[in-house]
């Protein structure tokens, strides 16, 4: 079965903690996303990659396709930063829409 | 400078009343995604539209359809609502397939 799994569940630090959000998945992927959702539903596309690591202003991405493992990571927290993060991956095989893991529940505290 | 719209934000319907979702793009993008994100779960995808395709998901009910009239719309029908069906509906679109999906904000459909 196609999964993904994400850790912690629910995370809540300090501003300007440096933040670590993992995933793992079960089988080969195509691509990994980390998205951003916000109360209210909205999804933001934080980050697509394959291979290597991706850097966005204080949020960093990175893959591992041998241990099948990703980490978001975000430096200099602030609260503007609470959401919830979800990983989402394109399984190989043809499949084409995505499939999420649960999310991480990020509160960052002034 | 929206490229994916949802309308509309928040839907109220009766039990067994059908209901259309609406989403636009201006992005041009070939695929367009239907994904139902119900409370405190992951979203998970019921169809898209890659063009004038149509995928559906195997363990999507036949009680949702979708219609795609041109490349900057698509529309969710459920053609008679429960209250299971009472969810956050999300539309993505991305250029091709494999590529990055962006996401509109959402619909949220009660059930009454």
């Amino acid at each position: 079965k196609n999964e993904v799994e994400q850790s912690p569940q629910n995370l809540t630090a300090q501003e300007g903690e440096f933040i670590t959000i993992n995933c793992s998945y079960s089988v080969g992927i195509s691509a990994l996303h980390w998205l951003q959702q916000h109360p209210g539903g909205g999804i933001v596309s934080l980050f697509m990659l394959s291979s290597g690591k991706k850097k966005h202003g204080r949020l960093i991405a990175t893959i591992n396709i041998q241990e099948k493992h990703s980490s978001l990571h975000i430096t200099a927290s602030h609260p503007r930063d609470s959401a919830v993060y979800i990983c989402a991956v394109r399984f190989g095989g043809g499949a084409d829409g995505l499939t999420f893991g649960k999310g991480t529940h990020l509160i960052i505290q002034p | 400078d929206a490229m994916v719209i949802q309308n509309p934000r928040y839907q109220v319907t009766q039990f067994g009343k059908p209901v259309t979702l609406s989403c636009s793009q201006t992005l041009n993008h070939n695929v367009m995604y239907w994904y139902q994100q119900k409370s405190s779960q992951a979203p998970k995808l019921l169809f898209h539209y890659y063009d004038k395709d149509f995928n559906n998901e195997a363990d999507t009910p036949d009680n949702f359809q979708s219609r795609r009239p041109n490349t900057s719309f698509c529309f969710l029908d459920i053609r008679s609502p429960g209250l299971g069906d009472a969810a956050m509906y999300l539309c993505a679109t991305s250029r091709d397939k494999g590529n990055e999906q962006f996401f509109g904000p959402g619909t949220r459909l009660t059930v009454l």
